[in-house]
């Protein structure tokens, strides 16, 4: 069915450093996939997004690499500061089908200093 | 520009009551999104008002509905509250079609404790 996965619930990583948050699909039909941001009290903060016919696309210190062989996406953010301590979330979104956004539960980063 | 707004923040209700939900989108935005985040599913998709018509529609009960005015001003409805009805409600608004290259941009949320 329509689900999309996050590998690890928690992600922990020092100030200044990269971090990198991945996101499993399996729909194979998807092909529009956003990144949020969601801080405590605060509703999801659209990131970044990338179409199935890119497998790369490059933000203001973020990274979005999608691999639709192993249907695959990750966020990379470079240089990480304490202000992106937040939940990610990835979302996916197919054509043709309906166009809800089906969201991963989402991670937890947490950047120490 | 304003963001997007929802009213009230918080609410308490009991087992068995209704309640409704209000949300402002951003000025000029049409379509409306709704979704139920919980703890342990995450995040997921209620329905999607366009132009005052349900464009979208979730696995949700009956329980849960929705309408969109001409001002694209929004509210859901939950009949006959349950506990696991307790949750953060998020609206979202796009230009015209969520989630397919318009960005949906989320206001702060409901959150909804039902006793």
């Amino acid at each position: 069915g329509e689900s999309v996965g996050l590998h690890l619930p928690t992600l922990s990583v020092q100030e200044g450093d990269n971090s990198i948050i991945n996101c499993a699909y399996s729909n194979s039909a998807s092909d529009y996939f956003i990144w949020y941001k969601q801080e405590s009290g605060k509703g999801p903060q659209f990131i970044i997004d990338i179409r199935s016919n890119m497998d790369k696309r490059q933000g203001q210190r973020v990274t979005v690499l999608l691999n639709k062989t192993v249907k695959h996406l990750s966020l990379q953010i470079a240089a990480t500061q304490p202000g992106d301590s937040a939940v990610y979330f990835c979302a996916e979104n197919r054509e043709g089908g309906s166009e809800k956004l089906v969201f991963g539960k989402g991670t937890k980063l947490t950047v120490n200093p | 520009k304003a963001g997007v707004t929802q009213t009230p923040r918080y609410l308490i209700k009991t087992r068995g009551q209704q309640v409704t939900l209000s949300c402002s989108p951003i000025s000029g935005h049409r379509s409306v999104s709704w979704y139920q985040q919980t703890p342990g599913q995450g995040l997921q998709f209620l329905f999607e008002y366009f132009s005052e018509t349900q464009r979208n529609k979730g696995n949700f009960p009956g329980r849960f509905s929705g309408r969109q005015f001409s001002n694209s001003r929004s509210e859901m409805n939950v009949s006959t509250l349950e506990l696991g009805d307790s949750a953060l409600y998020l609206c979202a608004s796009s230009l015209a079609r969520a989630g397919r290259g318009d960005e949906q941009f989320f206001g702060p949320g409901t959150r909804l404790t039902v006793l």
